[in-house]
């Protein structure tokens, strides 16, 4: 079965600072992995997935499957950045059924 | 700007008694979901439709089912509600099946059982 883990549930960091959230996750076939964001008081929505390979609001992740993991990235924290994030993970069998983290709260402080 | 719907935001029921939550969809999208997303914890897919075919998670209790009438429409039933339903419900929607999806959610019911 497959599993995503989340070691934090709050990360505070100060606006200009670097922004490391981590992911990890277990899965015995190829993954697909993705990056959900929900701000305050609105839907969660897709941030990035690896596949794109993409940086969205300066936002990058790499897929390392050496080490089972999909950390998301930012070089400078922005106020607008604090929000909860969730990886997740895809799995194959008749739909994209996500399997999500338990999320990271992202607080960046003035 | 075409989204998918939750109504209502807030539920409330009672314990045993039957609730009804509902999620439309403008994007005309093939593949819907329901997912609970308990306090403090990761959303948990429950079921989901490709087109009129249903799909049921292993572990998703019988006291939640689900219906579609049509594209548009889709509905989580818990037939007798206990205090460990209360829980945010989400709603999503997808084009297709592919593994690499984006999926687009609504903005949730949050279920009270009293």
């Amino acid at each position: 079965a497959q599993r995503v883990t989340q070691p934090e549930k709050l990360l505070s960091v100060f606006k200009g600072a670097p922004v490391e959230l981590k992911c990890n996750y277990s899965y015995s076939g190829s993954p697909e992995l993705f990056w959900y964001v929900q701000y305050s008081r609105q839907r969660l929505q897709l941030l990035l997935r690896h596949i794109s390979r993409e940086s969205i609001k300066g936002f990058t992740a790499d897929l390392n499957k050496g080490e089972t993991s999909f950390h998301l990235k930012k070089p400078f924290a922005q106020e607008e950045d604090s929000a909860m994030y969730y990886c997740a993970l895809s799995s194959s069998g008749g739909g994209n059924k996500l399997t999500f983290g338990t999320g990271t709260q992202l607080k960046v402080e003035l | 700007d075409a989204m998918v719907i939750q109504n209502p935001r807030y539920q409330v029921t009672q314990f045993g008694k039957p609730v009804t939550l509902s999620c439309s969809q403008t994007l005309n999208h093939n593949v819907m979901y329901w997912y609970q997303q308990k306090s403090s914890q990761a959303p948990k897919l429950l079921f989901h439709y490709y087109d009129k075919d249903f799909n049921n998670e292993a572990d998703t209790p019988d006291n939640f089912q689900s219906r579609r009438p049509n594209t548009s429409f889709c509905f989580l039933d818990i037939r007798s509600p206990g205090l460990g339903d209360a829980a945010m419900y989400l709603c999503a929607t997808s084009s297709g099946t592919a593994t690499n999806e984006k999926l687009f959610f609504g903005s949730g019911t949050q279920l009270s059982v009293l």
